[in-house]
């Protein structure tokens, strides 16, 4: 058990540019999280899959946003024509599945838009 | 996005200080967890939580579902420096997705 894997740690990038994450989970954790968290501010809930099905997606998820689980291993997050208010904690989580098992997080990638 | 609202804000305390938080929601759920976050990493879970009025301990660390299901409560006793951090509750309430609190940041004076 190698933990939650998030790659990059750090992406720093112009306004307008498009960027992607990506999440390795816990080897055959079913559900797969994303979250945003803003300084000072408790995760948000983005999207959620299980298997490669992604299950729900929130408001906060707009347009400029799409997230991928094409084997129902690995996760991919994408934003589009990046904006100041993108810049953000992107974190990423996994659980079995089997009731309400607790998530376990990722480091995070720590997104930063000049 | 929905936060839960976590008290208190945030504190300063003594070392061997005893730490109380709580986390209330307006809606029911049926799991509440904890989290520790420290700087630049992700959140780590500490105490999972799944019935109303349950107790549950880990080391220093004892949490309890509140026999409402609309709030839970941390506490640490005997604090450490390293207890220093943001701490999060999360509850669950009908879908698997997890509504985070707004955490409480911790301060150890040693």
């Amino acid at each position: 058990d190698t933990g939650v894997s998030q790659d990059p740690r750090h992406k720093i990038t112009k306004r307008g540019q498009n960027v992607t994450f990506r999440c390795d989970p816990i080897s055959e954790h079913n559900r797969l999280y994303w979250y945003r968290q803003t300084l000072g501010q408790g995760p948000e809930f983005l999207t959620y899959f299980q298997n490669e099905a992604q299950l729900e997606k929130s408001r906060l998820l707009s347009d400029r946003f799409s997230a991928e689980r094409p084997k129902g291993s690995f996760s991919t997050l994408e934003i589009q024509r990046t904006e100041q208010g993108d810049s953000a904690m992107y974190l990423c989580a996994s659980s079995p599945t089997g009731g309400a098992e607790p998530q376990h997080f990722g480091d995070g990638t720590r997104l930063s838009i000049l | 996005g929905q936060q839960l609202n976590q008290s208190p804000q945030s504190m300063f305390i003594q070392e061997g200080e005893d730490v109380s938080m709580n986390c209330t929601s307006s809606s029911i759920f049926n799991t509440w967890l904890w989290y520790k976050q420290d700087p630049g990493e992700g959140p780590v879970l500490l105490i999972a939580l799944y019935k109303a009025g349950e107790l549950t301990s880990n080391g220093r660390l004892t949490a309890q579902f509140g026999i409402t299901r609309k709030d839970s409560f941390l506490n640490i006793s005997a604090s450490i420096p390293s207890d220093v951090g943001i701490y999060f509750c999360a509850g669950q309430g009908g879908t698997y997705k997890y509504i985070f609190g707004t955490g409480t940041r911790l301060k150890v004076l040693a």
